[in-house]
């Protein structure tokens, strides 16, 4: 167990919808990292929080946002959801925003698109 | 386009042989360099990075890595495999604010 936890595991929604996953840090990390891991893009780096404030961008659609929370939790927003948006999305956090930081993984959220 | 690359889809090997995964990169600068582990139906775990120094890096579970600047080469190894090693790998590499992932190997270790 990391210590990273996200929600829910699972998520079946329909096209043009909007859904919300969310990621609780490690304890006292202050950085959290979302990826998207899909069968036709592999894993792909979205974007990065450091203590509330984006700090790097990744290949991010415009549809898609995140934020981080005065108590370190994040959420990625996913809207005008596609059939290509069906994906298992990670979270992770590490200590600080320096890339040589350890980054801890949650299980993920698989996304499912019908 | 910056690029990370795993050449080999699936890479078989007997139990108790040493291993190789191979990752090459293109990304510019100096950047740093990573392996992670995905076993089925978890999320990555880190297994070891390169950020500058000695060439070989060693890691979690007995993994190490060689850098090879010259190459652009950060291959995994282990001496001696483990039926446990199972799993799908994935080599990355961080510059600028962003990292780039290779498409991953399946380690298939064979008792």
């Amino acid at each position: 167990d990391s210590g990273v936890t996200q929600t829910p595991k699972h998520l079946i929604t329909a096209t043009g919808q909007r859904v919300t996953l969310r990621c609780s840090p490690r304890s006292g990390d202050l950085s959290v990292y979302w990826y998207q891991q899909s069968l036709d893009q592999g894993l792909q780096f979205l974007i990065q929080y450091y203590n509330g404030e984006e700090r790097a961008k990744g290949n991010i659609l415009e549809r898609f946002s995140a934020q981080q929370f005065p108590d370190l939790h994040s959420e990625l927003n996913l809207s005008s959801l596609e059939l290509g948006d069906s994906a298992l999305y990670f979270c992770a956090s590490s200590a600080s925003d320096s890339k040589q930081e350890t980054q801890y993984f949650g299980p993920g959220t698989r996304l499912l698109v019908l | 386009a910056q690029s990370v690359a795993q050449p080999e889809d699936q890479v078989n090997v007997a139990e108790g042989n040493p291993l190789t995964v191979k990752c090459t990169y293109s990304v510019s600068g100096n950047p740093y360099l990573f392996w992670y582990v995905q076993y089925p139906n978890r999320g990555l775990q880190f297994l070891l990075k390169y950020i500058t120094g000695d060439n070989l890096v060693k890691g979690s579970y007995g993994f190490e890595a060689e850098f090879n600047k010259s190459q652009t080469s950060f291959h995994l190894k282990k001496p001696s495999a483990l039926v446990s090693d199972s799993a799908l790998y994935f080599c990355a590499a961080y510059n600028f604010n962003k990292f780039y992932f290779g498409s991953g190997t399946k380690l298939n270790v064979k008792p």
